[in-house]
């Protein structure tokens, strides 16, 4: 069964631009997550969509956003790119297992902005 | 704001050795998760447990969830190399809402 699938692997921008990254989560799986890893804050959560509402948002500005597709696939975008958002952005697709919810991360999407 | 501390934070052990990484907070969770990430890529899902005072064994690791659900650990024994990689917890409620991140044990493990 094919993992979760991000791209691209990395990305290089430049302050003031923005991006947009892409997930693909297991097959059968609707819930989609998104963190940011920073060596500094370690993960922050993002946001998570299900069956393309999303239904958590954590404590970022509102230049990140994201959806959700209706075959599970998840972007997420930052816009007016500044030099912290410089990280690895990890997508996670979750489905409940026998002992509650469980995460399949992504590789990931190295970001870094110049 | 539910927060999780580990320790240590960094960790470098000689193949064979045992260890124990803590992972603590001052709020119950309903399920705490471990994650091994190694350079380059995601975290990797090595456990979850739901009950408190619960022990789950995979080959040489040893999880326990503290009887309050706060607090777990992961003891390995006789490291190898291979288990070299950036530990994480995780907890969160049933529902996989609300989950949080602790900062990580990076473990280093010599040949």
């Amino acid at each position: 069964k094919a993992g979760v699938t991000q791209t691209p692997r990395y990305l290089i921008k430049t302050r003031g631009q923005q991006v947009t990254l892409s997930c693909s989560p297991i097959s059968g799986h609707r819930s989609v997550s998104w963190y940011q890893q920073t060596p500094g804050q370690g993960l922050q959560f993002l946001f998570e969509y299900f069956s393309e509402t999303q239904r958590n948002k954590g404590n970022f500005p509102g230049r990140f956003s994201g959806r959700q597709f209706s075959n599970s696939r998840s972007e997420m975008n930052v816009s007016t790119l500044e030099l912290g958002d410089s990280a690895l952005y990890l997508c996670a697709s979750s489905t409940v297992t026998g002992d509650g919810y469980g995460y399949t991360f992504g590789s990931g999407t190295r970001l870094t902005v110049v | 704001t539910q927060l999780l501390e580990q320790s240590p934070q960094f960790l470098s052990i000689q193949e064979g050795e045992n260890l124990t990484v803590y992972c603590n907070s001052s709020s119950v969770f309903s399920s705490l998760q471990w994650y091994r990430q190694e350079p380059g890529e995601g975290p990797v899902l090595l456990v979850t447990v739901v009950t408190g005072g619960e022990v789950k064994k995979l080959k040489r690791l040893t999880f326990q969830f503290g009887d309050a659900r706060k607090d777990s650990s992961l003891h390995i024994t006789a490291a190898q190399p291979g288990d070299t990689g950036l530990y994480l917890c995780a907890g969160g409620d049933n529902y996989g809402q609300n989950f949080v991140f602790g900062p990580g044990t990076r473990l280093s493990v010599l040949p």
